[in-house]
């Protein structure tokens, strides 16, 4: 299997900074991905990353350290709405529709 | 442009029954795969498919059955439900060439509880 490791819970206040800290040891690494799951709700995409660097999306920054395995989401200006699972997930080789996911991190923003 | 449409949201099943959650997709994306997801565990993959015709095992296919004999549909079989199978099942597609590394997107979701 695939060793991902992310925080099981964290929580933060509204308006901070977070960050979601994500590793990983796989072989074929293919790129890395951070989905946002509210409760009861299917998993979206936030984001994607395959070289190393930061990718800055609005709130949401994804880093990836290719050498480390190592990845993060950065979430800025908390809003309530934000408080979700945030899963990050690995794919390996060519096949697209495959990934492999951690078991999420559980960000709860207080007012 | 519904996406990854899956039913029934919601279904109850008694130990040794058989049933099969629908998944289609209209975007006319090539892959398209079935995950369970389970308190604790992360989304699991059960199945993929990478086109019409053409199925394989993900990490955790026993238990479960899959076809592709359309682009669009791609059904969940379970053969005998037993317990272990309660969990939420999302099915989801990907298309085989486009940005943001081919992501995936995800069904809303079938809650399966089986007793």
């Amino acid at each position: 299997g695939q060793n991902i490791d992310q925080p099981t819970e964290m929580t933060a206040t509204e308006g901070a900074i977070v960050q979601i800290n994500c590793t990983y040891q796989t072989s074929g690494f293919n790129g890395l991905f951070w989905y946002q799951q509210h409760a009861g709700e299917a998993p979206t995409f936030l984001s994607y990353n395959v070289l190393d660097g930061l990718e800055e999306k609005g709130r949401f920054s994804s880093f990836l350290s290719r050498s480390k395995g190592y990845s993060y989401l950065l979430l800025k200006e908390l809003q309530m709405k934000d408080s979700a699972s945030y899963l990050c997930a690995v794919r390996r080789g060519s096949t697209l529709g495959r990934l492999y996911f951690g078991r999420g991190t559980q960000l709860t923003v207080w007012p | 442009n519904a996406g990854v449409t899956q039913t029934p949201k919601f279904q109850v099943l008694k130990t040794g029954q058989s049933m099969t959650l629908q998944c289609a997709q209209d975007m006319n994306h090539e892959y398209m795969s079935w995950y369970r997801q389970d308190p604790g565990m992360g989304l699991r993959l059960i199945h993929y498919s990478v086109g019409a015709g053409i199925t394989d095992q993900g990490e955790v296919p026993n238990g479960y059955n899959v076809s592709r004999s359309t682009t669009e549909d791609f059904p969940l079989r379970l053969l005998s439900a037993a317990p272990s199978q309660t969990s939420v099942y999302f099915c989801a597609s990907t298309p085989a060439g486009g940005s943001s590394g081919n992501t995936i997107y995800f069904g809303e979701g079938s809650w399966l509880t089986v007793v």
